[in-house]
């Protein structure tokens, strides 16, 4: 089955700085990646996706990019905020009506 | 839109007693609705999906006697902790598949905190 490794497990940047979480997939019949912000105490929050045809998405200071061919996809926050500090978790869906496989999550420290 | 809402938000119970957790969607129709336990700083751990007006499929490990799902409509699931013990406590978090969106958008609910005494 999918498996998604999600790498680093803690990052800290200086406010104003830029971030990038990093995720590999298994499954080359992957076609939805999506990035998910969860906050403490809360569910995750949909942040951005992508689909397996794009090479890249941006909405606003996120973007995401995917390279099909190396079965990785990073998440990229520019112009960070204390607020952006939270645990990001990057997702695969195997193809079909399977359920996300998640990574293993990103606690990311926002330093004012 | 694409809210899903869950209730209660927090819930402490006594060991033995069971528990039921609501997640609705608000504004659309989730024909498939996932159920999900996280512990302390980790990842989201799938227990089962739950089709609407189906059995809902477990994941390996996972006692369906013990945590009963029921979905009943396209915009509610519930689930319910039987017999609970201190090992089940935990945040639950629900999620729906946005039906007939083109790559089934995948949206979570805010999360209940069990806490069994």
């Amino acid at each position: 089955g999918e498996n998604v490794e999600q790498h680093p497990s803690t990052l800290s940047v200086q406010e104003g700085d830029s971030a990038v979480i990093k995720c590999t997939y298994s499954d080359s019949a992957s076609n939805y990646f999506p990035w998910y912000k969860q906050e403490l105490g809360k569910g995750p929050q949909l942040i951005i996706d992508i689909r397996s045809n794009v090479g890249e998405k941006k909405d606003q200071r996120i973007a995401v990019t995917l390279n099909k061919t190396a079965k990785h996809f990073s998440l990229h926050i520019t112009e960070t905020q204390p607020e952006d500090s939270a645990v990001y978790f990057c997702a695969a869906r195997p193809s079909g009506n399977t359920p996300l496989v998640f990574g293993k999550g990103t606690r990311l420290s926002v330093i004012a | 839109g694409a809210v899903v809402s869950q209730h209660p938000s927090w819930v402490i119970c006594k060991s033995g007693t069971s528990v039921k957790i609501e997640c609705r969607s608000l504004d659309f129709q989730a024909t498939t609705m996932f159920w999900y336990r996280q512990f302390p700083k980790q990842s989201l751990m799938l227990m089962a999906t739950s089709n609407e007006g189906s059995k809902a499929t477990y994941e390996q490990g996972v006692e369906k006697d013990k945590f009963l799902i029921n979905h009943a409509s396209l915009t509610l699931s519930t689930l319910t902790v039987t017999s609970a013990h201190p090992e089940d406590s935990s945040f639950y978090i629900c999620s729906a598949r946005v039906a007939g969106a083109p790559y089934n958008e995948q949206f979570f609910g805010p999360g209940t905190r069990l806490t069994v005494l």
